[in-house]
């Protein structure tokens, strides 16, 4: 149970903007959505979380809707550098004080020159 | 600080060997994950360890055992290798807020 839909795979141009979305119809109230990458089959590296409100980093945007039942990855100049799968991923609660990181299987985006 | 450091990069075992897969962390983290990654698919958790002495099983925890003896090292044990546990291993410490650093990976082939 994955928790999370995102599409297997989108184009980018070098240089544009790339927009990610991801669906999580089923996520709870105090339930976090993050949202790692993982390039080359590397151990995947943190980019983003978010509750309700909108985020911004260094790395990239997250825009979550105000129903909390979407949200969107925003890389606003990506560059060849990018190319990787893109996780998006539910932080929910397991047990004790432990949080759970539910995993699908990703978007892989391809940035091309 | 080296962050999240996973020993061996690849492994080859035969069906029925036993080896340890080792995971350390400089970090100070109390919470560390093990997960696999099989082709195409995300990470799914083996077992975890929310602090030195204490772990517990995640989604997919048999034919594994951990144990956490200290706050640095988290290894995991394969008991008897089976063709199924092929799998890319990625071991993962939680800093705050909630953010899992994860290691580069363990490639294991059991044949």
């Amino acid at each position: 149970d994955a928790k999370t839909t995102q599409p297997t795979s989108m184009d980018c141009a070098e240089g544009r903007a790339a927009n990610l979305p991801c669906n999580h119809s089923t996520i709870s109230g105090n339930e976090y959505v993050y949202w790692y990458r993982q390039i080359h089959s590397q151990g995947p590296q943190y980019i983003i979380h978010g509750l309700k409100n909108n985020e911004t980093n260094e790395m990239a945007s997250l825009i979550i809707t105000e129903d909390r039942k979407s949200s969107t990855l925003i890389l606003p100049h990506a560059t060849l550098r990018d190319t990787a799968v893109y996780y998006c991923i539910v932080r929910v609660h397991w047990v004790d004080n432990f949080n759970k990181f539910y995993f699908g299987s990703g978007t892989k985006l391809n940035v091309k020159p | 600080n080296a962050g999240v450091t996973q020993t061996p990069k690849f492994q080859v075992l035969k069906t029925g060997q036993s080896m340890t897969l080792q995971c350390a962390q400089d970090m100070n983290h109390e919470y560390m994950s093990w997960y696999r990654q099989d082709p195409g698919m995300g990470l799914r958790l083996i077992h975890y360890s929310v602090g030195a002495g204490i772990t517990d099983q995640g989604e997919v925890p048999n034919g594994y055992n951990v144990s956490r003896s200290t706050t640095e090292d988290f290894p995991l044990r394969l008991l008897s290798a089976a063709p199924s546990q092929t799998s890319v291993y990625f071991c993962a410490s939680r800093g705050v807020p909630d953010t899992q650093y994860f290691g580069p990976g363990t490639r294991l082939t059991v044949l």
